[in-house]
Order: structure tokens, then C-alpha cells, then sequence
């Protein structure tokens, strides 16, 4: 268990739905980052938040929106998913800055 | 903007010692990370340069030189479990930036 929770695990759903996928970052971990994993692909930076506030953001749509609570914990949102967003969701937290990051188990979204 | 270019594929036998190789174009950033990725696992973090050099933890060795715009992973004694994906990342501008990934076979 990396500290990092990630839930669901699995999604599957419809294209045209609209899906939350939630991650809470390591205990005293401030920054939370998304991102996004196709099949036999690299890791796609989708965005970064530290300590609630949105710091950078990476190639993603303009159907995809996140945010971060006070609590600390992160969500994803996708809406009008189409085929083509299926794939592997990862959350990663760190203290700070760059290095090091800790990665949850990820979610894995089929658009059917 | 930034890239980084690894091999998309590298094979060693058990025992042996493989590098796998990470050269980057970026207008800055502040260090050069890697990352192991079993099939069907998460990314785990193995090691980070900050400065030009090489930095050991137990069987791995990364090296980075910034004037090359370069870097590489080095694994020692490989171990069937070893078999994997290995990413490089830059990390700057309050983001890392991930590779293609190489994906690394041990053979018995």
C-alpha cells in the first residue's frame, strides 16, 4: 500500500456519461497530480494542485475538470466521455516539487 | 516545451547489468527522475538527479549530464523480477513530464 488511495478501481461506463474519480494523497502530502495512462502508453500529465490551489496544467480537456478539497483529497471529473478516454487514471502526491512522487493503484475506465 | 526520448524496448539476460538510456530537450527544469511500472501495477519511484553525476541505490545507478541533455539507468545483477517498464521524467514548472517508457525483458 503506497498511502495513496485511489477509488474505483474499475469504471465502466457509457461514452456520453460523465464519471468523478477520487484520491486522497499520502498522509502530509500537500501537492496531488493527475494523470492519464493509454494502453501501452506513457503517463500523460493532466494537472497539478498544492494545497487546494491549481498549479499546473498539462494537455487536458476541456471535459476533464478537477479539483482539491481542504481535506486534501483530490477528484477527477469526465464528462461526455468518449471511447477514446478509456484507459488508466493515476493520482501521484508528493510533499513538494518533483521528485519522488507517490502513485495510487489507479482507476480503470472502459467507455463502452 | 519538453520531450524525452528513451528505446522503447531493451532485452539482458539474469545476472547481467543493462542501461537504459534518456536523452531530453527542455528550456529547464530541476531535475530528471525514474520510474519502474509493473504490468498492471502503479508507477514506483526508483531515483532522482537533481545535479550532473551519478547517484547509487542498491542495484540502480542513475546518471545525468545536464550539458548532454542526457541521462541513463543503470540496473545491476538483473533479476527476472526486474522485467518492467522504466520511465524517465523531467521534473519542473510545478510538473513532471513523463517518456514513452522502455519496456525491459530478463531472460533466464
Amino acid at each position: 500500500d503506497s498511502g495513496v488511495t485511489q477509488t474505483p478501481k474499475h469504471l465502466i461506463t457509457a461514452t456520453g456519461q460523465r464519471v468523478t474519480l477520487r484520491c486522497s494523497p499520502r498522509s502530509g502530502d500537500l501537492s496531488v497530480y493527475w494523470y492519464q495512462q493509454s494502453l501501452d502508453q506513457g503517463l500523460q500529465f493532466l494537472i497539478h494542485y498544492y494545497n487546494g490551489e491549481e498549479r499546473a496544467k498539462g494537455n487536458i480537456l476541456e471535459r476533464f475538470s478537477a479539483q482539491q478539497f481542504p481535506d486534501l483529497h483530490s477528484e477527477l471529473n469526465l464528462s461526455s466521455l468518449e471511447l477514446g478516454d478509456s484507459a488508466l487514471y493515476f493520482c501521484a502526491s508528493s510533499v513538494g516539487g518533483g521528485n519522488g512522487y507517490t502513485f495510487g493503484s489507479g482507476t480503470r475506465l472502459t467507455v463502452v | 516545451g519538453q520531450s524525452l526520448e528513451q528505446p522503447s524496448e531493451v532485452t539482458a539476460v539474469e545476472g547481467a547489468i543493462v542501461q537504459i538510456n534518456c536523452t531530453y530537450q527542455t528550456s529547464g527544469f530541476y531535475g530528471l527522475s525514474w520510474y519502474q511500472q509493473h504490468d498492471g501495477g502503479a508507477p514506483t519511484f526508483l531515483s532522482y538527479n537533481a545535479l550532473d553525476g551519478l547517484e547509487e541505490t542498491g542495484r540502480f545507478s542513475s546518471f545525468l549530464s545536464r550539458s548532454d541533455s542526457y541521462g541513463y539507468l543503470l540496473l545491476q545483477e538483473l533479476q527476472m523480477k526486474d522485467s518492467a517498464s522504466y520511465f524517465c521524467a523531467l521534473s519542473g514548472g510545478f510538473k513532471t513530464i513523463f517518456g514513452a517508457g522502455t519496456r525491459l525483458f530478463v531472460k533466464a
